[in-house]
């Protein structure tokens, strides 16, 4: 099956400081990836879309200078969260969709990333 | 915009009981997602529906697409403790490249 994986699983950093979250599909190409955000309790905020070779597309009320993008190859997408600070703090979560395929329309979802910022 | 409305947004059930759950919207949507999430995990894909009407099942789970393309179901039978978790309907997005628009979960705690 599909399969995404994201990396760190989890991440602790001092506020002022940047973090990189790599998201890379390992069995198959996605030009597409997404960058969700998901607070407790809550359902996922789509934050992006990663296009790979062009620029990202931010969701309204995302920063793009915060949350940086990038996706440099048909495999791997990271978000850099730029000079974070404690509000930074979440569940951040990729996906990705098969390029190729009869069931192009699902989404295959990376473990997921908790970042702390002190 | 496009909203799935999920419900219930919590149940606490004994062990061996069913669940149902569904999910419905005021646009249509052409394809049904349904996810579930552990603790500190991402979401894995369940079931996916893809026309109208499509009952689908997947071991103890059962999805249906409804007829009317607004709504869809999630049913678990026989519940057991690792059946706990979250569980999410999705839906594409109608003209937005395929984005995921999410129903708000669906909150599932099983009693031994």
């Amino acid at each position: 099956g599909a399969v995404v994986s994201q990396h760190p699983s989890r991440v602790i950093c001092k506020s002022g400081t940047s973090v990189k979250i790599e998201c890379r599909s390992l069995d198959f190409q996605a030009t597409t990836m997404f960058w969700y955000r998901q607070f407790p309790k809550q359902s996922l905020m789509l934050m992006a879309t990663s296009n790979e070779g062009s620029k990202a597309t931010y969701e309204q009320g995302v920063e793009k200078d915060k949350f940086l993008i990038n996706h440099a190859s048909l495999t791997l997408s990271t978000l850099t969260v730029t000079s974070a600070h404690p509000e930074d703090s979440s569940f951040y979560i990729c996906s990705a969709r098969r390029d190729r395929g009869l069931r192009t329309g699902e989404l295959f979802f990376g473990e997921g990333s908790r970042l702390t910022v002190l | 915009g496009q909203q799935l409305n999920q419900s219930p947004q919590s149940m606490f059930i004994q062990e061996g009981e069913d669940v149902s759950m569904n999910c419905t919207s005021s646009s249509i949507f052409n394809t049904w997602l349904w996810y579930k999430q552990d603790p500190g995990e991402g979401p894995v894909l369940l079931i996916a529906l893809y026309k109208a009407g499509e009952l689908t099942s997947n071991g103890r789970l059962t999805a249906q697409f409804g007829i009317t393309r607004k709504d869809s179901f999630l049913n678990i039978s026989a519940s057991i403790p690792s059946d706990v978790g979250i569980y999410f309907c999705a839906g594409p997005r109608v003209n937005a490249g395929n984005m995921l628009t999410f129903g708000g979960g669906t909150r599932l705690m099983v009693k031994p």
